[in-house]
């Protein structure tokens, strides 16, 4: 069974840092693509970032590009995502979620993580 | 960016009752060389993270039961559950993958009436 199983969310200042992590089991990681998608409290899904399965293409949603760096360590089976320069906007649960296509991103995405949140607030 | 909308935002169902939810994409998601519409729709209960029920808008996702269908192409789409049970009480998101960055529908939420 695929599991996916965020971390790191926590309540931090706009202008701050927090890394997420995203810990992978039961499906062969190096052979996906995987992403990021937030939901802000009470609202949509909005797409983050998605990363191919070598780590070698990276792409952004432009609300975050420049700030936030995907990445993944495949010898871990893990995904992170490096959030600078927080702002209250970002604040949201960021779920993890397995590409459905393969290894390089096809954006539809399945299974997805529960979710870290992720709270900006002074 | 590829904007979807979707109809009716809420409806309610009598059990065992058809319920059928609309989604439109500001620009065609049909990829003419392989004639694939790029139209996935996810089912999100209450505290759980959203699951993917289809995709290539028609194909059911492994283990989603055969009374969730969907149907359309190019910008208009529906999704429809062909006998609600009381376990369908969710909300219902439609996302286009034809063009980055891939984009959602702001959701249908879906009750017992």
């Amino acid at each position: 069974e695929v599991q996916l199983v965020e971390s790191g969310g926590a309540l931090v200042q706009p202008g701050r840092s927090l890394r997420l992590s995203c810990a992978a089991s039961g499906f062969k990681f190096d052979d996906y693509a995987m992403h990021w998608v937030r939901q802000a409290p009470g609202k949509g899904l909005e797409w983050v970032s998605s990363i191919n399965w070598n780590g070698g293409s990276k792409v952004y949603a432009g609300s975050v590009k420049g700030r936030f760096t995907i990445s993944r360590d495949n010898a871990k089976n893990s995904l992170y995502l490096q959030m600078n320069s927080l702002r209250a906007e970002d604040t949201a649960l960021y779920h993890c979620a397995k590409d459905r296509y393969g290894g390089n991103p096809g954006f539809w995405f399945g299974p997805w993580g529960r979710g870290t949140l992720v709270t900006v607030s002074s | 960016d590829i904007v979807m909308t979707q109809s009716p935002d809420s409806l309610a169902v009598s059990l065992g009752e058809r319920a059928t939810i609309n989604c439109k994409s500001s620009q065609s998601v049909l990829y003419s060389s392989n004639n694939k519409n790029y139209l996935a729709w996810y089912q999100q209960k209450p505290g759980q993270p959203p699951k993917l029920l289809i995709y290539w808008a028609s194909t059911r996702e492994s283990g989603v039961p055969d009374r969730f269908s969907g149907a359309g192409s190019g910008t208009d789409f529906t999704l429809t559950i062909s006998s609600l049970q009381a376990e369908d009480v969710a909300v219902y998101y439609c996302q286009q993958y034809y063009s980055t960055p891939p984009t959602f529908g702001p959701g249908t939420k879906v009750d017992i009436k």
